[in-house]
């Protein structure tokens, strides 16, 4: 079985512009979550959907962004990039919310010029 | 808010050598705790969780990990580590959000483990 996929795996953009990142969860699972890992640090949540709907939201500026579709597939996005949203975005999804695995992706590298 | 510490940001330890990587967490309510591992440019591996139970927790590739409610730890150990454990390692607690939905990660910065032969 595929895991989690994400899509692209690098990126760069110039600051100001906008990005789309998108991801695939497990077949079956219902939650995606969304993560920002800059360098040196561990993860922070960014977002999470159940059911195609927004379940919790990180400490982010409203440049980000997020929906889940009804195939359980999900894309962030951030508008009116700065140069401190260079990270790796990595997304994870669960059978649930509360208490099951969250399984992650390989993450989107943004590289923000 | 929760927060979650790891107090060794490196470990060095040699091939075979037994070692403990700690990870304190600052909720008095019950969490969920766990450890995960990442290997350069990857993403995270789940080690092991606590849900409830028993408070040692047994996961893969020989690493265990126990919960200890009154001090708030749940740190990491195996007892005969391999070069191929050398890898980063975080510590994450579940954060009870609106609505009692726990699936939201709170993960500390991480600690390095290095394997020397």
């Amino acid at each position: 079985d595929a895991g989690v996929t994400q899509s692209p795996t690098h990126l760069i953009k110039t600051r100001g512009q906008h990005v789309t990142l998108r991801c695939s969860p497990i077949s079956g699972h219902k939650s995606v979550s969304w993560y920002q890992q800059v360098l040196g640090q561990g993860p922070q949540f960014i977002f999470q959907y159940y059911e195609k709907e927004e379940r919790g939201r990180g400490n982010f500026p409203d440049r980000f962004s997020a929906r889940q579709f009804p195939n359980y597939s999900s894309e962030l996005n951030v508008n009116a990039l700065l140069l401190g949203d260079s990270a790796l975005y990595l997304c994870a999804s669960s059978l649930k919310t509360v208490g099951t695995e969250a399984f992650f992706g390989q993450g989107t590298r943004l590289t923000v010029v | 808010a929760q927060s979650v510490t790891q107090l060794d940001s490196q470990v060095p330890v040699f091939e075979e050598a037994p070692v403990e990587l700690r990870c304190n967490y600052s909720s008095s309510v019950s969490v969920y705790l766990f450890w995960y591992v990442q290997y350069p440019n990857q993403g995270l591996q789940l080690l092991l969780k606590y849900l409830s139970g028993s408070t040692l927790v047994k996961g893969i590739n020989g690493f265990e990990a126990e919960f200890n409610k009154s001090q708030t730890s749940f740190h990491l150990r195996k007892p005969s580590v391999h070069i191929s454990d050398t890898a980063e390692y975080f510590c994450a607690v579940s954060d009870p959000g609106p609505g009692g939905s726990q699936g939201n990660l709170i993960f500390g910065k991480g600690t390095k483990l290095s394997v020397k032969p």
